[in-house]
């Protein structure tokens, strides 16, 4: 089964970029979408299609990929981006949808 | 305004049976692929299962094939998860997620535009 590599936490002091990576054989390949979980919410989609944003997600919120790694970036982190963040692709050969294990963003 | 409610949840015993409901509102049920994801305490999050809007293509995840069941009814805007023969690696949130699909460059993928707060099972003798 397909396996997405997320680092399990990511520290940043307020005002500073985040980058929070997910990696996977043949990502280039596929497209690659990024959830936030704040503590006993329900995850949000904050990046769909690599770099998209949904409506009323911060432009602070922004992905990139690069060979076989795909990118959250998160600009002048606010106390308020404090959440899991997970990266999520569609596995084409078994139709599966695959979540990377989550990283814990703290903001110092 | 999209909205996914869950209900069904509980505490069951190892073996045991629990059908969670997802009640949808909001847009049109039927044409949409719907989603069972799951969270252990303290894990990360587990795509269950996926059912397309007319139950023609039905997926499981590895863990669950076999003594899960996804069915939707469309009259009642319902998505259900039967759930069988229940261990205690079941125990989770269960959050009932609207699929939708994207594509960039060529290449197309299934996300997740909108969750459910969550029911959450416990499997526990």
């Amino acid at each position: 089964s397909y396996v997405l590599t997320q680092p399990p936490s990511v520290s940043v002091a307020p005002g500073e970029t985040a980058r929070i990576t997910c990696g996977g054989n043949i990502i280039g390949s596929k497209t690659v979408h990024w959830y936030q979980q704040k503590p006993d919410q329900a995850p949000v989609l904050v990046v769909y299609d690599d770099s998209d944003r949904p409506s009323g997600i911060p432009e602070r919120f922004s992905g990139s990929k690069s060979g076989n790694t795909a990118t959250l970036t998160i600009s002048g982190v606010e106390a308020g981006d404090e959440a899991d963040y997970y990266c999520q692709v569609w596995d084409t050969s078994t139709d599966h949808r695959v979540f990377g294990g989550g990283t814990k963003v703290t903001v110092l | 305004e999209v909205q996914l409610v869950e209900s069904g949840g509980g505490l069951v015993k190892p073996g045991g049976s629990l059908r969670l409901s997802c009640a949808a509102s909001g847009f049109s049920f039927s044409t949409y692929i719907m989603n069972w994801v799951r969270q252990a305490p303290g894990k990360g999050l587990e795509w269950v299962s996926s059912i397309s809007g007319r139950s023609t293509n039905i997926y499981y995840a590895d863990s669950v094939k076999g003594r899960f069941t996804i069915s939707r009814d469309n009259a009642k805007n319902s998505l259900y998860l039967q759930m069988n023969s229940l261990i205690a690696e079941d125990t989770a949130v269960y959050y009932c997620a609207r699929d939708q699909w994207g594509c960039r460059g060529g290449r197309c993928s299934h996300y997740f535009d909108y969750w459910g707060q969550g029911t959450l099972v416990t499997v526990s003798s």
